[in-house]
């Protein structure tokens, strides 16, 4: 079993749709947990990160962690065909050294549809 | 413009030729790693470094080794390059501490033949 899981898609919605992105983990050390989009020949950038459980906002992008279902999520509301990437999770222990380390999703292929 | 970036972009070589992927950061990151992306597999960790002079081993490092005598450079070498080291390669750089941002370079495409 992979230490995380995260369904590859491919996941087409059209324009304004909420989409909604998901991983599961299995590592109880996990403590950071990112979210990474990368566009087709690009390299993956940060979207967000949350530390430990909760939610996060950042304009119609929102983060949330269930560490005790040992889940975590990605909600984009109002999508726009420019969100149009592969979409991946990353996990690590954190506080520096090999802990540094992050743990990828295989990631999902999104497409939005004008 | 903080980046990190790696030369060649995209290369194909031969089975048995060895070849360097450079890999450089304006950044002052201590921390620089070294990821293949293969489909169905995701990015998976070859080789990082915490600092100049201290490298180890990830998840995959097996046919490649690394160097790190200077702070901003990490390059990623193969020595014996084989058909199964074909793969999409991303440098990262960071900080130390709890938490710090990867960033990510543009990504080398390696074909082996």
């Amino acid at each position: 079993q992979k230490e995380v899981e995260q369904d590859p898609g491919p996941l087409s919605v059209p324009e304004g749709a909420i989409v909604s992105l998901n991983c599961t983990y299995s590592n109880s050390a996990f403590q950071y947990f990112m979210w990474y989009r990368q566009y087709s020949r690009k390299g993956p950038e940060l979207l967000m990160y949350t530390y430990s459980s909760g939610n996060k906002e950042d304009g119609r992008f929102t983060a949330q962690v269930d560490k005790s279902s040992k889940y975590i999520s990605l909600f984009i509301r109002d999508s726009q065909p420019s969100d149009s990437a592969t979409y991946l999770c990353a996990m690590s222990a954190g506080y520096g050294g090999a802990t540094n380390k992050l743990i990828f999703g295989t990631g999902t292929l999104l497409a939005v549809q004008p | 413009e903080a980046q990190v970036t790696q030369n060649p972009r995209y290369l194909i070589t031969v089975t048995g030729k060895k070849l360097t992927v450079t890999c450089s950061q304006n950044m002052n990151h201590e921390y620089m790693s070294w990821y293949r992306q293969d489909p169905g597999l995701g990015l998976r960790q070859i080789y990082y470094s915490m600092n100049v002079e201290v490298t180890d081993k990830g998840d995959v490092p097996e046919g490649y080794k690394v160097s790190r005598k200077e702070k901003r450079n990490f390059p990623l070498i193969l020595e014996s390059p084989s058909p199964n080291q074909t793969s999409l390669y991303f440098c990262a750089s960071s900080g130390l501490g709890a938490y710090n941002e990867q960033f990510f370079g543009p990504g080398t495409r390696l074909t082996v033949l």
